[in-house]
């Protein structure tokens, strides 16, 4: 089983509605990203958590310790939001083990 | 905000060569740096942990003497993959640390590499 799961899968979504993408992780952790991965394969880090909420622009992400669980939502979604999603947690040695990634497609 | 950089962004080559690809934090200090691959459709997987003045620490099952690693100054590491086969064709990601903030990583943009 692996260390980080994400769901769901795959994702689509008619332009404007609300997304939300959720991670669970089983290990203890120091902190977790939520990266965005575009069809050319570069990441890019979206939030980095260690405890409540942090939200940019459109894009809000929680993360909950005791439970560890985490969510990404992106508000009034829009095509150039696809993309694959990725949670990654951070272990006490500052190594990140990821999830599957969730693959989101905007419909405009 | 802070930039890593990756070089070559594609590379082909032929079975048995070396490949070099480099990674630079352009705008801070790094003193970790972490090597991923990520094969089609899978997520990334890290393989080896590169620390500036000292032997990178691989993961299990990642050949050491087949990527080797170099982390010679705070802004660069360097991954060489020793005599590349075919099954070494992917795309290959870097992330650094700034000193002091260990949880915190930024990534490159990623090697592709394929091996004919």
């Amino acid at each position: 089983k692996n260390e980080v799961e994400q769901s769901p899968q795959n994702l689509t979504a008619q332009e404007g509605e609300f997304i939300t993408i959720n991670c669970s992780y089983s290990v203890g952790i120091s902190a977790l990203h939520w990266l965005q991965q575009h069809p050319g394969g570069g990441i890019v880090s979206l939030f980095m958590l260690s405890s409540g909420k942090k939200k940019h622009g459109r894009l809000i992400a929680t993360i909950n310790i005791q439970e560890k669980h985490s969510s990404l939502h992106i508000t009034a979604s829009h095509p150039r939001d696809s993309a694959v999603y990725i949670c990654a947690v951070v272990s006490n040695d500052y190594k990140l083990s990821f999830g599957a990634g969730t693959t989101v497609t905007v419909r405009a | 905000g802070a930039v890593v950089s990756q070089h070559p962004s594609w590379v082909i080559c032929k079975s048995g060569t070396s490949v070099k690809i480099e990674c630079r934090s352009l705008d801070f200090q790094a003193t970790t740096m972490f090597w991923y691959r990520q094969f089609p459709k899978q997520s990334l997987m890290l393989m080896a942990t590169s620390n500036e003045g000292s032997k990178a620490t691989y993961e299990q099952g990642v050949e050491k003497d087949k990527f080797l690693i170099n982390h010679a100054s705070l802004t660069l590491s360097t991954l060489t993959v020793t005599s590349a086969h075919p099954e070494d064709s992917s795309f290959y990601i870097c992330s650094a640390s700034p000193s002091g903030m260990g949880e915190t990583q930024y990534f490159g943009p990623g090697t592709r590499l394929l091996v004919l």
